[in-house]
């Protein structure tokens, strides 16, 4: 079975600075992963994802996140986040047949 | 092109009472998941349908049922409504070769 745990449940940070949020996984088969945002009463929109190839993957609003096999983590950062970065961000692990998700990390960007 | 859409987007409904919902794929996806997501709470998955059979299914009692149509869209059914059924359910779908989902932006159900 797979599974997804995000270490941390709220993320407060100061407008333009850096953010990393955490997310380790566990899975007994190959992969794919993915994070996705939420913003309140809308439903998910993927972020980005890793399926296979270069471990370092990009989103098109800045946010990057790395796969790493060895300590099976797939870490959401942005070095310079802004007030419409506010909102819940989800990692997910997928095989052929199901996604599953993490319990989210609220992320409050203040000015 | 339309992605994926729900219906209805809110509904109030009495414990004991039946209630299904509906999505609609976006074009050119041939598998749906359901998912429910509590107040604060990460997406749980409920089920898969792929060529409108259940292929997977999360940890959910036999009272969530649902149905794939041959044009690939889906319903959702939930008998015997319980208070903590009160959630927002989320649709998504994908193509069967690709492993990201496009997610719909989920009807919202409570149970009085």
């Amino acid at each position: 079975a797979q599974s997804v745990t995000q270490l941390d449940s709220q993320v407060p940070v100061f407008e333009e600075a850096p953010v990393e949020l955490r997310c380790n996984y566990s899975s007994s088969v190959s992969v794919y992963l993915f994070w996705y945002v939420q913003y309140p009463n809308q439903g998910l929109q993927l972020l980005l994802k890793y399926l296979s190839g270069s471990t370092l993957v990009e989103s098109i609003n800045g946010f990057e996140a790395e796969f790493n096999k060895s300590q099976t983590s797939f870490h959401l950062r942005k070095p310079s986040v802004h007030i419409s970065d506010t909102a819940e961000y989800f990692c997910a692990v997928s095989d052929r047949w199901d996604m599953r998700f993490g319990a989210g990390t609220r992320l409050t960007v203040k000015p | 092109d339309a992605g994926v859409t729900q219906s209805p987007t809110h509904l109030i409904k009495t414990r004991g009472q039946q209630v299904t919902l509906r999505c609609s794929p976006k074009s050119g996806h041939d598998t749906v998941s359901w998912y429910q997501q509590a107040l604060g709470q990460g997406p749980q998955f409920i089920f898969q349908y792929y060529e409108e059979e259940e292929r997977q299914r999360g940890n959910f009692p036999d009272r969530f049922s649902g149905h794939q149509f041959p044009n690939y869209s889906s319903e959702l059914n939930v008998n015997a409504l319980l208070l903590g059924d009160s959630a927002l359910y989320l649709c998504a779908s994908r193509w069967g070769g690709n492993y990201g989902y496009t997610f719909g932006s989920g009807t919202r159900l409570t149970v009085v």
